[in-house]
């Protein structure tokens, strides 16, 4: 069965600060990978998507970045951190091309708060 | 284009009573349907999905959801609600016949089951 782990669970970084969120994918081969943030425990907003290694869509202009270095490993970067930055961050995987039909299964989370 | 609506912020129901969380939704083409959960502080959790053919579509923890085209609706609904239903619920949707495989998320419905 496909598991999707990432880390770290808690993170408490200061202005300025850089950042690493790391997810990994287990079970599957070329999983579409996303990169999702929640604020105020409501809306999700996509940041970045990947259909494959180094393949990456930005959603939204900002702070962020991300990258995917193996096929199932996908890592949310910033050079220097906001505080507009904290937040809920998710990542998800779903199966790439015919055997999807768009259902998204999520990581635990990173909640990030920026001091 | 796809869209999806959450017209309730929170629904509240008392437990053994039935739930219904409500979804409408947008698209071009015909829609593919998916419902999430989500508990304090977790992942989202996949619960069910409308693909084709029977409108009323079973999921995981007793729900179920019904498809309705002339609506253009997909309400998640159960029989009895438990107090461990409370969460976070998302509805989603994909326009099969609009090229894109992401889906598009609703803003979230609290359910709050009171004892």
């Amino acid at each position: 069965s496909q598991t999707i782990h990432q880390w770290p669970a808690t993170l408490v970084q200061p202005v300025g600060s850089p950042l690493s969120l790391e997810c990994t994918v287990e079970g599957t081969s070329n999983p579409n990978l996303y990169w999702y943030r929640q604020a105020a425990g409501r809306g999700l907003q996509l940041l970045f998507y990947s259909v494959g290694i180094g393949q990456i869509s930005s959603e939204v202009p900002q702070n962020l970045s991300a990258s995917r270095p193996q096929d199932r490993q996908f890592i949310l970067s910033s050079k220097k951190l906001l505080l507009s930055d904290s937040g809920f961050y998710l990542c998800a995987w779903s199966p790439n091309g015919y055997r999807s039909h768009g259902e998204l299964f999520f990581g635990e989370g990173s909640r990030l708060t920026v001091l | 284009a796809q869209s999806v609506a959450q017209p309730e912020d929170q629904v509240n129901v008392a437990e053994g009573n039935p739930l219904t969380v409500k979804c409408t939704y947008s698209v071009s083409g015909n829609p593919y349907l998916f419902w999430y959960v989500q508990y304090p502080n977790r992942g989202l959790q996949f619960l069910l999905k409308y693909i084709t053919g029977d409108n009323l579509v079973k999921g995981s923890y007793g729900f179920e959801a019904e498809f309705n085209k002339s609506q253009t609706s997909f309400h998640l609904k159960k029989p009895s609600a438990l107090v461990s239903d409370s969460a976070l619920y998302f509805c989603a949707v994909r326009d099969i016949s609009g090229g894109s495989y992401i889906p598009t998320f609703g803003r979230g419905t609290s359910l709050i089951v009171h004892p």
